[in-house]
């Protein structure tokens, strides 16, 4: 199966300031039709997840333009332009290139 | 607006059976890859199993944990996922979303407990 590395695991933030959470794939992402299934989402407590991010770099609709995707290959990054008290929870990349689809461990996000 | 509302969970003893239904609505089913997401307590999110449309053959994938003790079917006349679970160990212990295999869209989560 393919393992996705989600680096760092606890990311404390300040209000206002940029968040970079990195996903390492431990085989390519690159799917035989020319995609790169790799997709982001965020998991606030008692909610479920909500994708962000699809395919590397797309957002998903009603997704604050602060978020952005970028990579390719095996390596992949999230970022936050400017964190907001909201965007606190927990990260995860996940790979739908290969069967079976795997997240990373996930990242907490929490506010200093 | 798209709907996936799962059903089923509950409070059961390990080894016996219980099965999970995901009604889906606002979005063409009968063409959708679908799946079942499990997030067991104080754990990440695991995949447990996708099937496709019917024309795309239809067939369930499994994850190894659960290969041989998991059936995922679907109903594409009442627009409903299912997940059919026994041999129900203590480790299925989770909360278990019906999902997209994309991730574009998912349910609110159906809490399955496996406790003697």
């Amino acid at each position: 199966d393919v393992v996705l590395t989600q680096s760092p695991l606890s990311l404390p933030v300040t209000l206002g300031q940029p968040a970079s959470i990195s996903c390492r794939s431990s085989q390519s992402l690159v799917s035989s039709d020319g995609n790169t299934y790799l997709n982001w989402f965020h998991l606030r407590p008692g909610q479920s997840p909500r994708r962000l991010i699809y395919t590397v770099s797309n957002r998903d609709s009603g997704v604050p333009d602060r978020f952005s995707g970028s990579g390719s290959g095996t390596d992949f990054t999230l970022r936050i332009s400017r964190v907001e008290a909201e965007d606190v929870g927990v990260y995860y990349c996940m790979q739908a290139t290969h069967w079976p689809s795997t997240f990373g461990q996930g990242t907490k996000v929490e506010i200093k | 607006e798209v709907q996936l509302v799962e059903s089923g969970g509950g409070l059961v003893k390990p080894g016996v059976s219980l099965r999970l239904s995901c009604a889906a609505s606002g979005f063409t089913f009968s063409n959708a890859w679908m799946g079942w997401v499990r997030q067991a307590p104080g754990k990440g999110l695991e995949w447990v199993g996708r099937i496709g449309p019917k024309s795309d053959g239809g067939t369930p994938d499994y994850v190894a944990p659960v290969k041989g003790r998991f059936t995922i079917s679907r109903d594409d006349s009442e627009a409903t996922l299912f997940l059919q679970m026994d041999s129900l160990k203590i480790d299925d212990t989770a909360v278990y979303y019906c999902a997209t295999t994309g991730g574009g869209q998912w349910g609110q989560g159906t809490l399955v407990t496996v406790s003697s």
